[in-house]
């Protein structure tokens, strides 16, 4: 099955600073998705996005599946952007369930 | 309204005892899936169904039996609680299965379960 790697693990910010995060996959995806846990534990769905470019507000997230990565971009970091984000892949050829990475821990300080 | 909704949100339960989550989505969706969240808060599939009927078990102990009664319903029962299964379960769904269809999941709240 796929193997889900994200960096960096951990991420301290202060308020106002640009981030990026990586996940790399091993292996071709139709799916892959970027969650937010937040401090409450709830699991937020902010992307879906097999390839391409997509915006949302200051969040951004660009997938190139060619090369079996995507990245998720925030830009002027709040405080409520803390806790961990994850992406995640189907498990076998684009059927799910998914395949979690190991999240990064992001910690924006005011 | 709440797209994937379980209850209780907390469990605080004795070893050795049976309790059960429950999980609803009200999307219309055809695939539901448990997932359990370990203490270092990685996130791995326990069970996926799709049309009620069981199509991923990924070697849980049989402790742990879900029950679909329907397509928007995914229960979770476990029996005879060990410390071990403390953790927090999420339920998700996704209205295909399969990658040519859409596929993308939505998780419910979690449920923390403290077994002591």
């Amino acid at each position: 099955g796929i193997q889900v790697e994200q960096s960096p693990p951990d991420l301290i910010l202060q308020e106002g600073a640009n981030s990026t995060l990586r996940c790399n996959f091993s292996d071709s995806v139709n799916n892959l998705q970027w969650f937010h846990q937040n401090p409450w534990g709830q699991l937020i769905n902010l992307f879906y996005i097999p390839s391409g470019t997509k915006q949302n507000g200051r969040l951004s997230a660009t997938t190139v599946a060619t090369e079996r990565y995507s990245l998720l971009y925030i830009s002027s970091s709040q405080t409520t952007d803390s806790g961990v984000y994850f992406c995640a892949a189907p498990r076998n050829s684009g059927n799910t369930p998914l395949v979690f990475g190991k999240g990064t821990r992001l910690s924006v300080i005011a | 309204d709440t797209a994937v909704s379980q209850t209780p949100k907390y469990l605080v339960t004795q070893m050795g005892n049976d309790k059960s989550i429950k999980c609803e989505q009200n999307l219309g969706h055809d695939t539901m899936y448990w997932y359990k969240q370990d203490s270092k808060k990685f996130l791995k599939i326990m069970f996926s169904y799709n049309n009620k009927e069981l199509i991923i078990n990924e070697t849980v102990p049989n402790r742990f039996s879900p029950k679909s009664p329907d397509k928007a319903h995914l229960n979770l029962h476990i029996n005879s609680l060990e410390l071990g299964d403390s953790a927090v379960y999420f339920c998700a769904s996704s209205q295909d299965f399969s990658g040519s269809g859409n596929t993308e999941a939505f998780f419910g709240q979690g449920t923390r379960l403290t077994v002591v």
